[in-house]
């Protein structure tokens, strides 16, 4: 079974400043990558994913990542954060267990909280 | 287009006994999954159904089930209910095309309180 660490539970961070959420995950295989966002009281939104082709990745709020598999590491990184950026952010890997059928693997979170 | 709906919003339960939980996929989605979050943990997962059978499971023992109806609306269903039960249930749907990757879609999750 796949794993994934994110490896700072809790990042704060100044409003305008860069930012990154560190993401590693275990598999040696393809592997399709997500981050999702959670605000609080709320389920989960996709921020990005990697499925294939450019290594970087995009969101329509500014947010990238950049998929490295030497490292096998998934960071996501916004060069100015905004208060609305305060929430809860997880990495995840899928697992194929069948044609078609995938089941996400996540990591236990970092919480970015933007200071004004 | 209507997203992933769940109900109801809170739930508190006792130990021992048992809940339901509902999920509405999203218009055009044929799978749906259950994932559990701890609270301070990533969510996990349950089981996933298909074509109304249970098409792959987690690491959850047996008390936890689920169902999926013909209009690929799903149900999870928890037995004897612990404490450590007490977590955000979260249900994602997805259309299974047996050629590509398929997002899954969350809905906003159900929040059980075991006492």
């Amino acid at each position: 079974a796949q794993s994934v660490t994110q490896l700072d539970s809790q990042v704060p961070v100044f409003e305008e400043a860069p930012v990154e959420l560190r993401c590693n995950y275990s598999s040696s295989v393809s592997v399709y990558l997500f981050w999702y966002v959670q605000y609080p009281n709320q389920g989960l939104q996709l921020l990005l994913k990697y499925l294939s082709g450019s290594t970087l990745v995009e969101s329509i709020n500014g947010f990238e990542a950049e998929f490295n598999k030497s490292q096998t590491s998934f960071h996501l990184r916004k060069p100015s954060v905004h208060i609305s950026d305060t929430a809860e952010y997880f990495c995840a890997v899928s697992d194929r267990f069948g044609a078609g059928s995938y089941q996400l693997t996540f990591g236990k979170g970092t919480k970015l909280s933007v200071i004004p | 287009e209507t997203g992933v709906t769940q109900s109801p919003t809170h739930l508190i339960k006792t130990r021992g006994q048992q809940v339901t939980l509902r999920c509405s996929s999203q218009s055009g989605h044929n799978t749906v999954s259950w994932y559990q979050q701890a609270l301070g943990q990533g969510p996990q997962f349950i089981f996933q159904y298909y074509r109304e059978e249970e098409n792959g499971r987690g690491n959850f023992p047996p008390r936890f089930s689920g169902l999926q109806f013909p209009n690929y609306s799903s149900e999870l269903n928890v037995n004897a209910l612990e404490l450590d039960d007490s977590a955000l249930y979260l249900c994602a749907s997805s259309f299974t095309n047996r050629a590509h990757y398929n997002e899954q879609f969350f809905g906003p999750g159900t929040r059980l309180t075991v006492l």
